[in-house]
C-alpha cells in the first residue's frame, strides 16, 4: 500500500473558484504534515505545515487533518491563474529528517 | 527573502563520468538536504547533514553518492560513476534546527546522462 495518495489530475477550475486537494495516507503514526506547489521544472515550495489533527489557516489557503479517516486537505479560495501548479503533500515522522511525498495534483485555473 | 540556490541548473554528462552538483543553503540554516524527481515520478529523498555528518539517507543514496560541506556556505552532492538512471532534477534543500518541519527547496539542477 502506497504511504501517501494523491489523485494526479489534471484538476481545472474557473478563477474565483474554490480549490480541494486531497491526500490519503496510511500510517497512522505520521503527525506532520506539508503542502508544497511546484511550478514546472521548478523547486518544491513550501505552502504550509501541520501538526496532527486540524486546520491552520494562511491567506487563501487552508491546510485540514483528518486523523480519523487519514486524510488531509488544502483549500484554496478565489483560486487565481498563478495558482496553477502541480501541488504536493508531504508527512514527516517524528525523529526522522526525510520528508515523503505524494505524486502530486497538477492543478489549472482558467481566467 | 533568503533562498537556496543551485548550480548548475542544467548538467549534461557522459555516463560513467563523476558530476559534482553545488548547492547554497539559506545562510543561518544548520540542516542540509538532497532529494531528486526523475522526470515524472515523485520527489524522493536521498540524504541529510548536519554538524559535517550524514543524519539520515535513503535506500538510493549508495556508494556511488556523497555529500560534502567544504566550507561554510556551500554544500554538494557528487555522483562518482554515473548512469543513465541517475538523470532526474536534483534539489537541495535546507532548514534551521533539528525537528523542523520547515524544508526550503532551491530551484534544482536538472542532470542529464547521456
Amino acid at each position: 500500500q502506497k504511504e501517501v495518495e494523491q489523485d494526479p489530475g489534471p484538476l481545472s477550475v474557473p478563477e474565483g473558484a474554490i480549490v480541494s486537494l486531497n491526500c490519503t495516507y496510511s500510517n497512522s503514526a505520521f503527525q506532520y504534515f506539508m503542502w508544497y506547489r511546484q511550478y514546472s521544472r521548478k523547486g518544491p515550495e513550501l505552502l504550509m505545515y501541520t501538526y496532527s489533527s486540524g486546520n491552520k489557516e494562511d491567506g487563501r489557503f487552508t491546510a485540514q487533518v483528518d486523523k480519523s479517516s487519514k486524510y488531509i486537505s488544502l483549500f484554496i479560495r478565489d483560486s487565481q491563474p498563478s495558482d496553477s501548479a502541480t501541488y504536493l503533500c508531504a508527512y514527516k515522522d517524528t525523529g526522522r529528517r526525510a520528508l515523503t511525498f505524494g505524486s502530486g495534483t497538477r492543478l489549472q485555473v482558467q481566467p | 527573502e533568503p533562498e537556496v540556490t543551485q548550480t548548475p541548473s542544467h548538467q549534461v554528462t557522459q555516463m560513467g563520468q563523476e558530476v559534482i552538483l553545488r548547492c547554497v543553503p539559506i545562510s543561518n540554516h544548520l540542516y542540509f538536504y538532497w532529494y531528486r524527481q526523475i522526470l515524472g515520478q515523485k520527489v524522493e529523498f536521498l540524504v541529510s547533514f548536519y554538524n559535517n555528518e550524514i543524519s539520515e539517507k535513503s535506500e538510493i543514496f549508495d556508494d556511488q553518492f556523497s555529500v560534502e560541506r567544504p566550507d561554510g556556505s556551500n554544500f554538494t552532492l557528487k555522483i562518482r560513476s554515473t548512469k543513465l538512471e541517475d538523470s532526474a532534477m536534483y534539489f537541495c534543500a535546507s532548514s534551521v534546527v533539528a525537528g523542523d518541519n520547515e524544508q526550503f527547496f532551491g530551484p534544482g539542477t536538472r542532470l542529464t546522462v547521456l
